[in-house]
């Protein structure tokens, strides 16, 4: 019954491996987000995606490829992964009028080697 | 685009005492400011937010409040207690960029018993 989920919790993986992290949520919003928070707990916006349409790419380099195939479900794939990766990545969604709280999922700690 | 700053990022506090965490904003189109409480290890979740038509909002031990003129607002917790003990970032978004939200750099909260 988790609002909003996302797989795998952990990642560990080699350097210029593809990987990717699964987001779903079920609580009918329109609107996700993938966020990354570094080593020192900054939290950045990454992508957003409405209602399946891609709205926000924040310059986040084209190894990083969002998509999503309906409205309750928005994955991330990134190629040829660099030690510069490793973080939390934190899925989020909300409605659609601007002002309404986002939701994170648990997000997915990513450890390149 | 949208910066946030937030401080201080270390607070310690005994308990019962107040804790106060400021953050000032730089895009004046910003209008709704949430604050999340992250604990270790767990996703970020909301604890309260303001929207600009508001000046000051509170729910039980926890307050907001937003100066537009200043671009400033701040997060005030009453009577602290240990499990106040976390990261908190406060966030701020503009309705016409999709609702992203642009995060402070976090303030880790210490409630000593």
């Amino acid at each position: 019954d988790t609002a909003v989920s996302q797989t795998p919790k952990y990642l560990v993986t080699q350097m210029g491996n593809d990987k990717s992290i699964k987001c779903e949520q079920n609580l009918g919003h329109d609107t996700m987000y993938w966020y990354k928070q570094d080593s020192k707990k900054f939290l950045k916006i990454m992508f957003s995606y409405n209602n399946k349409e891609l709205i926000i790419n924040e310059t986040v380099p084209n190894r990083f490829s969002p998509k999503s195939p309906d409205k309750a479900h928005l994955n991330l794939h990134i190629n040829s992964l660099e030690l510069g990766d490793s973080a939390v990545y934190f899925c989020a969604s909300k409605r659609r009028h601007p002002q309404e709280t986002q939701y994170f999922g648990p997000g997915t700690r990513l450890l390149v080697l | 685009g949208e910066n946030v700053e937030q401080h201080p990022s270390t607070l310690s506090v005994q308990e019962g005492d107040s804790a106060v965490i400021k953050c000032t904003y730089s895009d004046s189109a910003s209008n709704y400011f949430p604050w999340y409480k992250q604990e270790l290890g767990k996703r970020p979740q909301l604890i309260i937010d303001i929207r600009s038509n508001v000046g000051e909002k509170k729910d039980q031990r926890i307050a907001v409040t937003l100066n537009k003129t200043a671009k400033h607002f701040s997060l005030h917790i009453t009577e602290t207690q240990p499990e106040d003990s976390a990261v908190y970032f406060c966030a701020a978004s503009e309705s016409n960029q999709g609702g992203k939200l642009i995060f402070g750099q976090g303030t880790e909260l210490s409630v000593k018993p």
